[in-house]
């Protein structure tokens, strides 16, 4: 299983805000940033969020990350069917000599 | 605009070892902002970053996979590559290579260095 915990799937209606949250421990969340990436499908993995809440040029305000303590959530704000994709959160893991650790993934499906 | 693309066999043995290689385009391998890694996805799973190098030729790897694991850089072509050894049927994944943003960080402190633009990725199946 994957160090990051992230619930498997979420769902919305056009227009809603929905958040995906991502769980991890004192040696990656609580100690590094988080970074999010969304994976349409058949697609390469393209980052979102990075150092916790900057978004890349070209990414949307409608997206929004933030990070309390040991977890980390992304927000999606005014959905819209392309916003239908997996995403996953990531940090580096201070344990053992350091190493990127990934949640396992959230299915986001728009209604 | 950075791009990368991956390519290598797509198809390995088993026990043998699987080498990819990433090009680089719209910019410099040699560029100090950067490093560069490789991350894998077994089907219908997650995201497994297996290592990064920079252009300087310093790596660090996935205690997980470091045994087997051996990426390279060659300035000369904009490349840098991946060699994975002892494979099995576990290794079956998409591969994919990317450039690490890190600004102006000091590339000593290399887990400042995020996984930012993404190859398309390549499929690898290992199978006899």
């Amino acid at each position: 299983q994957s160090v990051l915990t992230q619930p498997p799937s979420a769902s919305g209606t056009p227009g809603q805000r929905v958040t995906i949250s991502c769980s991890g421990s004192s040696s990656n969340i609580g100690s590094n940033y988080v970074y999010w990436y969304q994976q349409l499908p058949g697609t390469a993995p393209k980052l979102l969020i990075y150092r916790n809440n900057q978004r890349p040029s070209g990414v949307p305000d409608r997206f929004s990350g933030s990070k309390s303590g040991t977890s980390a959530s992304l927000a999606i704000s005014g959905l819209r069917s392309e916003d239908e994709a997996d995403y996953y959160c990531a940090a580096w893991d201070d344990s053992l000599s350091g190493f990127w650790v990934f949640g396992g993934g959230t299915k986001l499906t728009v209604l | 605009q950075l791009q990368l693309q991956e390519s290598g066999p797509g198809l390995v043995k088993p026990s043998e070892t699987l080498s990819l290689t990433c090009t680089v385009s719209g910019g410099s391998i040699s560029s100090s902002s950067y490093y560069w890694g490789w991350i894998r996805q077994p089907p219908g799973k997650g995201l497994e970053w297996i290592g990064s190098i920079y252009y300087s030729g310093s790596t660090y790897y996935n205690p997980s996979l470091k045994s087997r694991v051996t990426i390279s850089v060659d300035t000369s072509k904009n490349q840098f590559s991946l060699k994975l050894s002892s494979v099995t049927a576990a290794d079956t994944a998409v591969y994919y290579c990317a450039s690490l943003e890190g600004g102006n960080y000091d590339p000593n402190y290399y887990y400042y260095y995020y996984m930012d633009v993404w190859g398309k990725g390549t499929t690898v199946t290992v199978s006899s």
